[in-house]
């Protein structure tokens, strides 16, 4: 079956702007988190939405929101960029009863 | 909150040598316990899970992992290792209450010579 799927894989932006990421997890997955993965900080866990409601959320500044549609699909967005919200930000998706999360390839995002 | 250290930032070692690599976690309550790849080039993967049960898990392309909970540890290890295991691994824990969130390792790059 189809993997996890990102979109774009790659985008350019400039300080101020916004930014939105798409997520399509696997067929029959309902629980969808976000990650962010940079050189300097490692792999740094966003939020986690299951049934459209947000689950979890880590530590990070609220320019950065997600939200999750009836199908499953998944985008965070990060209002007002900064050059250190340039980074590999990673979506995962898995079944809720079994916690093993699927990753997909990433949208690479860098703020000039 | 848990946190992941691993011990290792960078290993270097020869084809058929064995790896092992090591992952301390902290954290007071239940947890579940993963290692995960990623190839260059290539989105993480998955090398293996501890759930609960046997402590000894294994997992694809010949690794294991030991979980010691006395030691808060869930170490790494493959007997023997080819080129195409040049990749960096990462130790995840995930806190039973806390759902699907995952808190990583700083990570392991590994270089094996051909």
């Amino acid at each position: 079956k189809a993997g996890v799927t990102q979109t774009p894989r790659y985008l350019i932006k400039t300080r101020g702007q916004q930014v939105t990421l798409s997520c399509s997890p696997i067929s029959g997955h309902r629980s969808v988190s976000w990650y962010q993965q940079t050189p300097g900080q490692g792999l740094q866990f966003l939020f986690e939405y299951f049934s459209e409601t947000q689950r979890n959320k880590g530590n990070f500044p609220g320019r950065f929101s997600g939200r999750q549609f009836s199908n499953s699909r998944s985008e965070m967005n990060v209002s007002t960029l900064e050059l250190g919200d340039s980074a590999l930000y990673l979506c995962a998706s898995s079944r809720l009863e079994d916690n093993e999360q699927f990753f997909g390839p990433g949208t690479r995002l860098t703020v000039l | 909150a848990q946190s992941v250290s691993q011990h290792n930032h960078h290993v270097i070692l020869s084809e058929a040598a064995s790896l092992e690599l090591g992952c301390n976690y902290s954290y007071g309550g239940t947890v579940n316990l993963f290692w995960y790849v990623q190839y260059p080039g290539q989105h993480l993967q998955l090398l293996l899970k501890y759930f609960s049960g046997d402590p000894l898990v294994k997992g694809i392309k010949g690794f294991e992992a030991e979980f010691i909970k006395s030691k808060f540890s869930f170490n790494l290890r493959k007997p023997s290792v080819q080129w195409s295991d040049t990749a960096e691994y990462f130790c995840a824990v995930n806190a039973r209450a806390a759902g699907n969130k995952l808190t990583f390792g700083g990570g392991t790059r590994v270089l094996v010579k051909p």
